[in-house]
């Protein structure tokens, strides 16, 4: 079974410019998740997906961040304009459902340096 | 809210000595708590969760943890560490609805010969 898959896997920008991410859960995984894991730190949930719509995206900085998910499968985060401290590892991740107890599957991650 | 604080950013054993890795939980109701393994430029994988059902949860790669509501504690052990054993671990809560996980601030695991 294909894990959750991730693109790129490094990106290096200078400030204020604009960076997207790409996310492909594991196939009939209803429920896909973004996470911002800064060095020193655990992952932080950003955003949430069931299907194509969103469930949960109180910690998402939306005057800079954005996310869609077309089609309930792939996912983009697009961070415009960045920031040094967007600086991260951004971490996909993918369940079955939204359903307590479910495991979530993570990708290997991209990590963003900021320059 | 539901959060959990992991003792220690960093530890080191010997090889085959035992592995303690701290987790504390602060919950109003009953936590359902994860511990999490990533290895270098790799994503998280789950090692064992606490559903309530047992107390003492086994998990993948010989490792367990007890639950201990009188400590708030989620303690990981592993009778005998291995060199492959080296990577970060993280534990995990939900809090919320929609299974959202907050995540401690991990423990980075060393191995020596």
């Amino acid at each position: 079974e294909a894990g959750v898959a991730q693109s790129p896997r490094y990106k290096i920008i200078e400030k204020r410019q604009s960076v997207a991410f790409w996310c492909n859960p594991i196939s009939g995984h209803a429920t896909l998740y973004w996470y911002q894991q800064i060095l020193g730190q655990g992952p932080k949930l950003l955003i949430q997906f069931q299907n194509n719509g969103v469930v949960d995206d109180s910690q998402l900085p939306k005057d800079r961040f954005s996310a869609e998910r077309l089609k309930g499968v792939d996912s983009t985060l697009k961070i415009q304009p960045a920031k040094l401290e967007d600086s991260a590892v951004y971490l996909c991740a993918s369940s079955f459902a939204s359903v307590i107890f479910l495991e979530q599957f993570f990708g290997p991650g991209t990590r963003l340096t900021v320059l | 809210a539901q959060s959990v604080t992991q003792l220690g950013s960093h530890v080191s054993v010997s090889e085959g000595a035992l592995v303690l890795l701290r987790c504390n939980y602060s919950s109003s109701v009953p936590p359902y708590l994860f511990w999490y393994v990533q290895y270098p430029n790799q994503g998280l994988q789950l090692l064992l969760k606490y559903t309530s059902a047992a107390t003492l949860v086994k998990g993948i790669n010989g490792f367990e943890a007890e639950f201990k509501k009188s400590e708030t504690s989620f303690h990981l052990t592993k009778p005998s560490a291995h060199m492959s054993d080296a990577a970060e671990y993280f534990c995990a809560v939900f809090t919320g609805g929609g299974n959202k996980l907050t995540f401690g601030t991990g423990t980075q695991l060393k191995v020596e010969l």
